[in-house]
């Protein structure tokens, strides 16, 4: 089976410029779920989809949000970009939610 | 505040020596995983555990969830560089998964 893909890998914003991540989970994998990493705050749990619903949300603000297709596919998008949102953004997805999770190799956002 | 608390948070080590990592919290967890996580990679998976006293062996990572189902540790015997990365607990409960700031490994040849 193929892996989790996340694009881009690497992408560079300027403050105030919104951004649009995207993920493809496992096949098969209903639950995609979003984390942050920065070497701050370690992985921070952003939200998760399943079925198209949101499920669980983490303590961020409104300017980040996500969204799931019927595909299980998943964006996560982030308005009005800010200094700090500079970091890895990690999609992970799973067969189950709260169960293990497959993670793909991460979209670097550099906010300038 | 980190509902898992992992230590040490840094651990240097030589080729060959054995190494133990620890996590704990003061939540009970219907399961607990560990990941690793290489530079510029997503975490990987290494193990689940959902018993408690529950001990499981990869090779020469040893996984144990404490009886009580509020801690874990991972012991790594006789360490290869390839050991190298970034440890991650995860506990599970309440329809969310909690991750534990990590432990940062490194050996040396």
């Amino acid at each position: 089976k193929a892996g989790v893909t996340q694009t881009p890998r690497y992408l560079i914003k300027t403050r105030g410029q919104q951004v649009t991540l995207s993920c493809s989970p496992i096949s098969g994998h209903r639950s995609v779920s979003w984390y942050q990493q920065t070497p701050g705050q370690g992985l921070q749990f952003l939200f998760e989809y399943f079925s198209e619903t949101q499920r669980n949300k983490g303590n961020f603000p409104g300017r980040f949000s996500g969204r799931q297709f019927s595909n299980s596919r998943s964006e996560m998008n982030v308005s009005t970009l800010e200094l700090g949102d500079s970091a890895l953004y990690l999609c992970a997805s799973s067969l189950l939610t709260k169960r293990e999770q497959y993670f793909g190799p991460g979209t670097r956002l550099t906010v300038t | 505040t980190q509902l898992l608390e992992q230590s040490p948070q840094f651990l240097s080590i030589q080729e060959g020596e054995n190494l133990t990592v620890y996590c704990n919290s003061s939540s009970v967890f219907s399961s607990l995983q560990w990941y690793r996580q290489e530079p510029g990679e997503g975490p990987v998976l290494l193990v689940t555990v959902v018993t408690g006293g529950e001990v499981k062996k990869l090779k020469r990572l040893t996984f144990q969830f404490g009886d009580a189902r509020k801690d874990s540790s991972l012991h790594i015997t006789a360490a290869q560089p390839g050991d190298t990365g970034l440890y991650l607990c995860a506990g599970g409960s309440d329809y969310k998964l909690s991750f534990g700031a990590g432990t940062t490994v490194t050996v040396r040849a």
